[in-house]
């Protein structure tokens, strides 16, 4: 089946720096990935939706300029967590979605485990 | 608009217990239904789906049907074990390239 990786698994950073979550489609080519956000014992929140080569669509209440998105290729979209606070802290997924035309599905990464000290 | 209501947990089971978690969704149109699991520290997993009225979604002796008439997608095993304790998801999505809306998710511990 359809793979995504994310990279790093976990990451711990200092109030202030910026962290980068890479999310890869491995074997299929995705139009569209998801930014997802999971606080402790509670279920996703979609972010924003991705799509490749134009600008990333965000949720209400998301800020973008803390929450760079970029979908450079058809297998990678990096999330930038600028100048990162404590409260930024939480599990980041992203998921892809397969090429249109293939069930309705999307494939999940197996997430991002962020701590801001 | 469209959203998932889901049965609150933590729901705690003897193993071989019958397992079941109730799903409702609010959709426009016909959306695919999905139940996800999600282990400790990991991801999500697919667990099963449906993409249509009265489509049965199985895997590893999990079940659900889609129920257009109740808009349920309940979820349910005949008999647990201690290695089913995880966090379960449902979810609807519209289609290709859409976005999921997923449920609050329900911890299920499973005790020898």
């Amino acid at each position: 089946g359809a793979v995504v990786s994310q990279h790093p698994s976990w990451v711990i950073c200092k109030s202030g720096t910026s962290v980068k979550i890479e999310c890869r489609s491995l074997d299929f080519q995705a139009t569209t990935m998801f930014w997802y956000r999971q606080f402790p014992k509670q279920s996703l929140m979609l972010m924003a939706t991705s799509n490749e080569g134009s600008k990333a669509t965000y949720e209400q209440g998301v800020e973008k300029d803390k929450f760079l998105i970029n979908h450079a290729s058809l297998t990678l979209s990096t999330l930038t967590v600028t100048s990162a606070h404590p409260e930024d802290s939480s599990f980041y997924i992203c998921s892809a979605s397969p090429p249109v035309g293939s069930p309705s599905e999307q494939f999940f990464g197996p997430g991002t485990r962020l701590t801001v000290l | 608009g469209n959203s998932v209501t889901q049965m609150e947990g933590p729901v705690t089971l003897s193993e071989e217990a019958f397992l079941t978690i109730n799903c409702t969704y609010t959709a426009t149109g016909y959306p695919s239904l999905f139940w996800y699991v999600q282990y400790p520290g990991e991801g999500l997993q697919l667990l099963l789906k449906a993409t249509k009225a009265d489509d049965k979604g199985s895997n590893k002796g999990f079940e659900a049907t889609y129920r257009k008439e109740t808009t349920s997608f309940h979820l349910e095993k005949g008999s647990v074990q201690v290695s089913d304790s995880a966090v379960y998801f449902c979810a609807l999505s519209r289609g290709t390239g859409n976005q999921f809306y997923f449920g609050t998710g329900t911890s299920l511990t499973v005790i020898p």
